[in-house]
Formats: structure tokens, sequence, C-alpha cells
């Protein structure tokens, strides 16, 4: 399995502008989570979804940032309009939420500069 | 309070020590426990992880849980440099839709 894939693996914007960040899961996980890190705040849950569904996502920060999961296999953050403190790395996981064995496995991240 | 806490660090061992990894959480019905290994500039690793009760090895490393402290570890025997890295513990609450919740992180520093 090629793991959990993210792009872009870096990205630069100008403040105002729409970033989309995407996801693919790997395959047979049932539960995807968002996470954005920065050197003040760690890692933060932004949102997660079991079986497509989102399940929490009181960790989004404002009204700009939404996600949504069309399928199993794609997931989608946007931030609309972006602001230099949307400056972050953002990342996806997955995890089986079958038979108690919840291993969680990360992409690469992608590391968004708004500026 | 924040869910699961961690020593920031950073925590400085010589090589060849053991290295020791502290975390505690706060809600009881927590039932998986795990730990991840993250070198600067990359995602984070899965090293470890622990559903029950008590000691867990795997190589040089050993968590240990106790529900009842809330409160897991790692070990890391045999400290190498190449296990200088951020330590992140997570806390999944499967009742609660497998919510995955991370510490802060510890630093870990092994010196030569």
């Amino acid at each position: 399995d090629a793991g959990v894939i993210q792009s872009p693996r870096h990205e630069v914007t100008e403040m105002g502008q729409e970033v989309t960040l995407r996801c693919k899961p790997i395959s047979g996980h049932n539960s995807l989570f968002w996470y954005r890190q920065t050197m003040m705040r760690g890692l933060e849950l932004l949102i997660y979804f079991n079986n497509n569904v989102p399940i929490d996502d009181s960790g989004m920060p404002e009204d700009r940032f939404s996600a949504k999961m069309p399928n199993a296999s794609f997931s989608t953050l946007k931030i609309q309009p972006s602001e230099p403190r949307d400056s972050a790395v953002y990342f996806c996981a997955s995890s089986s939420r079958t038979g108690g064995v919840t291993e969680a496995f990360f992409g690469q991240g992608t590391r968004l500069t708004v500026v | 309070q924040k869910e699961v806490e961690q020593n920031s660090g950073p925590l400085s061992v010589p090589e060849g020590a053991i290295a020791s990894l502290n975390c505690t959480y706060s809600d009881r019905v927590s039932q998986s426990f795990f730990w991840y290994r993250q070198y600067s500039g990359k995602s984070p690793e899965l090293i470890m992880s622990i559903y029950s009760n008590g000691d867990k090895e795997d190589g040089r490393f050993t968590a240990q849980l106790n529900k009842a402290s809330q409160y897991v570890s790692l070990l890391i025997r045999d400290s190498q440099p190449s296990d200088s890295a951020t330590y992140l513990c997570a806390v999944n609450t499967y009742n609660a839709g497998n919510m995955l919740t991370f510490g802060g992180g510890t630093r870990l520093m092994v010196k030569p």
C-alpha cells in the first residue's frame, strides 16, 4: 500500500486566496483525520470522519475552514479566504475503526505558507 | 486542562542510556494509546501501540500503561543519536467515535 497520500506537498499563496488541500487515505481505512501543526500549538485535530461522515469538527478554527469527504478514497480541506496565520503544516491521517485496533498513519503533510 | 499532557523537554540523555518519556491523559474511557516519533520536518511515525495495562516490548522500545493512574510511558533502551526526535503520545477514545488526540510532544536529544 502506498500509505496516506497528500497533495500538494508545499503551497505558497497570497492572503485572501482559496487553498485546497487533498488527501487519499489508506485503502480499507474508514476513519480520516485532519491535523494542523505549528510550533506554538503543536498538533491540533481539526476534524475527523468515520465512514465519510464528519464526526467532530470542533477543532476547525473558523468558518473559513471547511472539509469534505465525498467518498472513502478522497478528502479535501479548504481555506477560503486564507490568512497569514493559517501558515502551518497540515497533516492527514487514516485508521481502521474495526476490531478495536485503531492505529493511525500519517501522510507526508502539506506545508502551507500564506503571504 | 489539555486532554493529553507531556513534558515538552528537551530531555537529554547520553548515548547508550535509557530514555524515559511520560504522558498523562484525562479521559478515563480512553482505550488505545500510541507513541509516535517525529523527526524535524517529517510526519509523525507510529512506533508503539498499547491497549491493555502492563508492559509491551518491541526491540529497544517498551511501552507501559497504567489505566488506573491514567499514565502511559515509553522507555528507549540503549539510546542512539538517531533516536533524537520529538515523541508524541496519542490517545484514542473508540467509543467517542474514534477521536485521536495528541499531547504536545517531548523532544529527546541523545548525545554521543
